[in-house]
């Protein structure tokens, strides 16, 4: 089940914040969070697991809510490199190893 | 770091000819890869799981047949595209299961566009 993104895409100031959620309505084991740029690969940021911990990847956080389902991702003080495509991916068993991707949200940070 | 090589980045095929794309982790072995195929602006829709050493494992809708997939070794899957037709024109990306301190993660080659005329 692909899990629901929103916003769809925001675009900020160098050193404004965003807030990125996702969230899905089955029950996870782990979230992981992506940032792809155009025609490139996705690369990884972090991996959340069950026990609503966050992550910190130099100003990019996120927290985990098992309870609701629930993942958010902060960009702070955003810089020019932030811009990007941002996904979550959700996994819903343990060591199944597959991941439902959100449909993406695109982060455009300006000068 | 981890790093997954994808090969190659472009390719451009007439109707009716098969098409191979190898998907290596370069610096860890992977039991499990996973192909995906993403159309513009859209999501990363996965198309199967490639299991060393078994038969790979399609999701819904996806046929086994078209889209050949083998993972002969711990660090290599390929993807075969067979009698591809413009419709098989997309972006193409693997990825390769990485276990590490009870964590699953994957990482991402960097994509084939395939161009069918």
């Amino acid at each position: 089940q692909q899990p629901v993104q929103s916003p769809q895409a925001v675009i900020l100031r160098e050193g404004e914040d965003a807030v990125i959620n996702c969230s899905s309505s089955k029950a996870l084991y782990s979230v992981h969070w992506y940032r792809q740029k155009h025609g490139e690969a996705p690369i990884f940021l972090m991996i959340l697991l069950k026990g609503g911990e966050q992550k910190g990847h130099d100003k990019i956080s996120a927290s985990f809510n098992e309870k609701k389902q629930q993942s958010s991702l902060y960009l702070t003080a955003s810089q020019l490199s932030y811009s990007g495509t941002y996904f979550c991916g959700t996994e819903e068993v343990r060591n199944d190893y597959k991941l439902s991707f959100g449909a993406g949200t695109t982060v455009t940070v300006r000068a | 770091g981890a790093v997954v090589s994808q090969h190659p980045s472009r390719v451009i095929c007439k109707s009716g000819t098969s098409v191979k794309i190898e998907c290596r982790s370069l610096d860890f072995q992977a039991t499990t890869m996973f192909w995906y195929r993403q159309f513009p602006k859209q999501s990363l829709m996965l198309m199967a799981t490639s299991n060393e050493g078994s038969k790979a494992t399609y999701e819904q809708g996806v046929e086994k047949d078209k889209f050949l997939i083998n993972h002969a070794s711990l660090t290599l899957s390929t993807l075969t595209v067979t009698s591809a037709h413009p419709e098989d024109s997309s972006f193409y990306i693997c990825s390769a299961n990485r276990h590490d301190l009870a964590k699953n993660i994957q990482y991402f080659g960097a994509g084939t566009r395939l161009s069918v005329l």
